[in-house]
């Protein structure tokens, strides 16, 4: 199964960009790479996917390495309500995804 | 916002007795997943179904057994608790089985077993 390696935890100041690493080195061509943030004492909640090409929402963007190798979720004004885990996954044909350690953000004031 | 619901939202019970956490969805989703997570730990499959009368296990072992009657409901049970069952319990579905879709997760089911 291919995995994903993400720091286990990184700091930002408010209203400024955060840029969150992964790193998916044996990802297949199939797979899609999924973001998902939990906040504390809640669900996962779904940022943003791709496959190949970089995505944009409303929520953040997604920049994705012309390999597929890694990617990066970047939230352009991070705001205190965005400290959460966040989790990199790759998702498979049938949509199952493994959930790793995410990395911890903390937002400072 | 998801439409997906969990039932209770926490739960402390004795040794011994039986468990019913409940789940629902109102997406019409085919596909529904059980998830593990102990506090600040990492999330694991336990159960997923691919629709009515599908189940399967995930990666994690466990003692729980699930049920899939109907596309919008997908219970999961203990027939006798432990403490070691003491853990959050998530419950998530997601519109198909590609790679594209994303699951949608509901609140948890805090769970704590004297």
């Amino acid at each position: 199964d291919a995995k994903t390696t993400q720091p286990n935890s990184m700091e930002s100041n408010e209203e400024e960009p955060v840029h969150l690493p992964c790193n998916h080195s044996t990802i297949s061509g199939t797979d899609y790479i999924h973001w998902y943030r939990q906040l504390p004492s809640q669900g996962p909640e779904y940022v943003i996917h791709g496959l190949t090409s970089n995505v944009n929402n409303r929520m953040a963007s997604l920049a994705i390495a012309e390999d597929r190798k890694s990617s990066t979720l970047i939230l352009h004004r991070a705001t205190l309500r965005d400290a959460a885990v966040y989790y990199c996954i790759l998702a498979y044909n049938n949509n199952d995804m493994r959930f790793g350690a995410g990395t911890r953000l903390t937002v400072k004031p | 916002e998801a439409d997906i619901y969990q039932t209770p939202r926490y739960l402390v019970i004795g040794t011994g007795k039986k468990i019913t956490l409940e789940c629902s969805q109102t997406m019409g989703h085919d596909k529904m997943y059980w998830y593990q997570q102990d506090p600040g730990m990492e999330l694991h499959l336990i159960h997923y179904s691919y629709g009515v009368n599908s189940t399967e296990k995930g990666d994690l072992s466990s003692e729980s057994t699930v049920s899939r009657i109907r596309t919008e409901h997908f219970p999961l049970t203990l027939e006798s608790a432990r403490p070691s069952h003491t853990s959050q319990y998530l419950c998530a579905s997601s519109a198909g089985t590609s790679g594209t879709h994303e699951q949608f997760f509901g609140p948890g089911t805090r769970l704590t077993v004297l």
